[in-house]
């Protein structure tokens, strides 16, 4: 099992740029999610997903699209890089979300946008 | 609202010494805390919830609802526990999937 993985692990962009960060999951999991890492603000979360075909926001969505057309993958889709969108991007997941379960983290993507 | 305070943002202690890190918690209902931790060039991990009060390479964290706090400690501590700690409340599911709410994070450092 690979658990949990993000590709690219870094990138730099322009302002005004767009890419995709992709996860992919084999854990067979329905609950996936995205979180930025920064410093001194600890994890915030971007958008979440409970199954293919449903997204929701989390704490920090704006300038972040996701999709969830398979159970296994959810992209990250910056349309528009912005340098407050510099951080590290951790994408995770566990078996069905709930409040007890714990989250698998993937390595991370850090993300510089110049 | 959800919120974790992590009051240190570093906390540097001598091997053989005790570590407590901080977590305060706000929160109105009944949470679920975490501590989760990001040992150096490896993937953040769980350590311990609060539910299964458990000991994890000697931590253990007790959740004190009066206090609304959930102080991670370690009697002994080792150079290999040198890493990022993070708290993490859940509330209740909303739409169907929990929303883990992350504290600052702690960098611990253990000084030989």
């Amino acid at each position: 099992n690979a658990g949990v993985t993000q590709t690219p692990k870094f990138q730099v962009l322009k302002t005004g740029q767009s890419m995709t960060l992709q996860c992919a999951q084999d854990m067979n999991h329905e609950y996936m999610s995205w979180y930025r890492q920064d410093p001194g603000m600890g994890l915030r979360l971007i958008h979440y997903s409970v199954g293919a075909g449903i997204t929701d926001q989390g704490e920090v969505p704006n300038g972040y699209n996701v999709s969830r057309s398979t159970t296994e993958d959810f992209p990250l889709r910056l349309l528009s890089a912005a340098p407050s969108q510099t951080s590290v991007y951790f994408c995770a997941s566990s078996y069905s979300g709930n409040t007890n379960e714990k989250l698998f983290f993937g390595s991370g993507t850090q993300l510089s946008v110049l | 609202a959800q919120r974790v305070t992590q009051p240190e943002k570093l906390l540097s202690v001598f091997k053989g010494a005790p570590v407590e890190l901080k977590c305060n918690y706000s929160y109105s209902g009944s949470p679920e805390l975490f501590w989760y931790v990001q040992y150096s060039r490896q993937r953040l991990q769980l350590l311990l919830r609060h539910i299964s009060r458990e000991s994890i390479k000697g931590f253990t964290a007790d959740l004190n609802k009066g206090e609304t706090s959930f102080h991670l400690k370690k009697p002994f501590a080792q150079e290999e526990d040198s890493a990022m700690y993070y708290c993490a409340l859940s509330g209740p599911r909303v739409q169907g999937a929990q929303k883990l709410v992350f504290g600052q994070g702690t960098r611990l450092t253990i000084n030989p």
